[in-house]
């Protein structure tokens, strides 16, 4: 248990379609981030939140949209994407965006776009 | 541009020892994390350096070379439950981390 939850674990949608994913951290963190897995690829981040404030916004397309209500709730909404947006994305915290603080990932959401 | 290298994929026997190597360049350096990601599963973190040198707890040791820009992990006494995907990742000089492409270990009887 890592501390860091992650909901749905699997989602299929379709390019029309509207969705989100939420991730919880119970360590009292106060940095969150989305990551991008694809298959023998590197971690791509895309968004980073440190005390609730987006401090990193990776060229990610508009198609993705974070959320970050508190400092223990990240969302990530979805809508018209595309099937190369097919990937596990993770979320992270760790206790600050910078230093040496190692950051705990959730299970991660399987996304396939059809 | 940013880059980390590391070996696509090794085979190493249970019960052995096995070195995976990581080079690095970066803008800067703020340190050098190793995680373990077994499939399916979330990376999880194993160790951390910012200064040259090895640091060991237990059955894996991290060392650090910053004027080579060389890391390598070092797993010793191999188990079935060694069988992941490990990843090396720098902080830069922005306290961004970069991450390698991550290295598939697979561990024979």
């Amino acid at each position: 248990e890592t501390g860091v939850t992650q909901t749905p674990r699997h989602l299929v949608m379709g390019m029309t379609n509207k969705k989100s994913l939420k991730c919880e951290q119970h360590l009292g963190h106060n940095a969150m981030y989305w990551y991008k897995q694809s298959a023998k690829k590197p971690l791509e981040l895309m968004f980073v939140y440190n005390f609730k404030e987006q401090t990193e916004n990776n060229s990610v397309p508009s198609r993705f949209s974070p959320e970050c209500p508190n400092s223990s709730h990240l969302f990530l909404h979805l809508h018209t994407l595309q099937p190369e947006d097919s990937a596990l994305y993770l979320c992270a915290s760790s206790q600050d965006e910078g230093g040496a603080y190692e950051q705990y990932f959730g299970p991660g959401t399987r996304l396939t776009v059809t | 541009g940013q880059n980390i290298d590391q070996p696509t994929e090794m085979t190493a026997t249970e019960g052995a020892i096995v070195q995976i190597n990581c080079t690095y360049q970066t803008s800067g350096f703020n340190g050098l994390f190793w995680y373990q990601q077994h499939a399916g599963e979330a990376p999880t973190f194993l160790s951390y350096n910012v200064l040259d040198g090895l640091e060991e707890k237990g059955r894996f040791s991290s060392f650090l070379s910053r004027s080579k820009g060389y890391s390598y992990l070092l797993l010793k006494e191999l188990q079935m439950k060694d069988s992941a995907s490990y990843l090396c990742a720098v902080k830069d000089s922005n306290y961004q981390l970069i991450w390698g492409a991550g290295t598939k270990l697979i561990i024979k009887p």
